[in-house]
């Protein structure tokens, strides 16, 4: 079982619809939870993070987390072509022992396209 | 305020020789991370270094190894390259050890 797992998708949503993305992790210790943006060619960009249980929103986006069920998910609203990318989803897990320190592990990421 | 910046952009290296990326965090921050993400995957955590000593290391081998100076600035250094070393090495900074990491730009290592 992968660490961090997101669907590669493609995932084709047309202009103006709600995107949603998952990623699940396997660590019930994880702490953090990062969503990033990376276009081709490009290194990733922050759009959201999230610390605790419930919804986080900012502008179009929206992160949800469940630590129970080990999920996080990322919604964009009103989806525009330039949110074409690839989406990773990234965790700060705890280390064997048991203290958190700043390794991020990424899933392999969702591509996204909006077409319009 | 400037950003994560990394040198060189793009760099081309034979088998066998070795390679130094340097990476500038964001002033103020204290934290130096350092990425390998190969062609079609997730970035992969190689160190950690928090107030100038490594905090983590990630499962590659020895020769690669990585330094972070007084101002805070980094050093990622690969001995004897291999093919397979062929990829772009992401730098992230933050203000702490766990906080949020941005990302520099990235360096693309071929190796040939």
């Amino acid at each position: 079982q992968k660490e961090v797992e997101q669907n590669s998708g493609p995932l084709s949503v047309p202009e103006g619809a709600i995107a949603s993305l998952n990623c699940t992790y396997s660590d019930r210790g994880s702490q953090s939870f990062f969503w990033y943006r990376q276009y081709s060619g490009k290194s990733p960009e922050l759009i959201m993070f999230i610390y605790s249980n419930g919804d986080k929103e900012d502008g179009r986006f929206t992160a949800q987390l469940n630590k129970a069920s080990q999920y996080v998910s990322l919604l964009i609203r009103d989806s525009q072509p330039s949110d074409s990318a690839t989406y990773l989803c990234a965790v700060n897990m705890a280390n064997a022992g048991g203290t958190s320190y700043g390794k991020l592990t990424f899933g392999q990421g969702t591509i996204l396209t909006v077409h319009p | 305020d400037a950003g994560v910046t990394q040198s060189p952009t793009h760099l081309i290296k034979t088998r066998g020789q070795h390679v130094t990326l340097r990476c500038s965090p964001i002033s103020g921050h204290k934290s130096v991370s350092w990425y390998q993400q190969v062609l079609g995957q997730g970035p992969q955590f190689i160190f950690q270094y928090y107030e100038k000593e490594e905090r983590g290391r990630g499962n590659f081998p020895d020769r690669f190894s990585a330094r972070q100076f007084p101002n805070y600035s980094s050093e990622l250094n690969v001995n004897a390259l291999l093919l397979g070393d062929s990829a772009l090495y992401l730098c992230a900074s933050s203000l702490g050890q766990i906080l949020e990491a941005f990302f520099g730009q990235g360096t693309r290592l071929t190796v040939v």
